[in-house]
């Protein structure tokens, strides 16, 4: 089965500092999707990746996907407390009709 | 444009007890999946039904069971419940494999 990680798994930053989230996958990916989630809430779609090499940009938010479709990264620019929350990354698993998870990475911006 | 809608948001259920939830999906999308957030972890899958048919199921008990209505919408049913039940449900919906919306959730506590 498809198996996500994600590091750091909580990160404090000074406002205006530059952050960078990871995920890994244990299989190659057909399209990898980055979400936002504040405390007990809902989860806010930011980008998807589906092509080796893919990169999408957002406001201060970046995603990349790597070559080999098995990597990605979220780099935040310049962090606000608004980018404060839970950053979580999800993967189809066509073969099992399944999505998967990350266990989140917990961001903290400190004003 | 409604988004993904969740009924109840908030409910205390006694163990032993059962439980619907239900999930009114994007108007159009006929995908609907469910997930279980404990607190501090990602999204575990439940369920996916397309055109109300089952097509994926996660690692749950025989306890929990869903199905989908000729509208789309979707009741998530969790029956004999136990302590660690406890969760934030999340229902989200989707477009023929295109970008996967998720509700605001609904926050089960079993007491």
């Amino acid at each position: 089965s498809q198996e996500l990680e994600q590091s750091p798994q909580s990160l404090i930053v000074q406002e205006g500092k530059n952050l960078t989230i990871n995920c890994t996958s244990s299989k190659t990916l057909y399209g990898l999707y980055w979400y936002k989630q504040k405390y007990g809430e809902g989860l806010i779609f930011l980008m998807m990746l589906q092509k080796g090499g893919e990169e999408k940009s957002h406001e201060k938010i970046t995603a990349k996907l790597d070559e080999k479709k098995q990597q990605s990264s979220l780099h935040i620019t310049a962090s606000q407390p608004s980018h404060a929350g839970i950053y979580l990354c999800g993967a189809d698993d066509y073969n099992f009709n399944k999505f998967y998870f990350g266990s989140g990475t917990k961001l903290n911006v400190k004003p | 444009d409604a988004g993904v809608t969740q009924s109840p948001t908030h409910l205390i259920k006694t163990r032993g007890q059962h439980v619907t939830l239900r999930c009114s999906p994007i108007s159009g999308h006929k995908s609907v999946s469910w997930y279980q957030q404990v607190l501090g972890q990602g999204p575990q899958f439940i369920f996916q039904y397309y055109e109300k048919e089952e097509r994926g199921r996660g690692n749950f008990p025989d306890r929990f069971s869903a199905r989908q209505f000729p509208n789309y919408s979707s009741e998530l049913n969790v029956n004999a419940l136990l302590l660690g039940d406890s969760a934030l449900y999340l229902c989200a919906s989707s477009s023929d494999g295109n970008t996967i919306y998720f509700g605001e959730g609904s926050w089960l506590t079993v007491v």
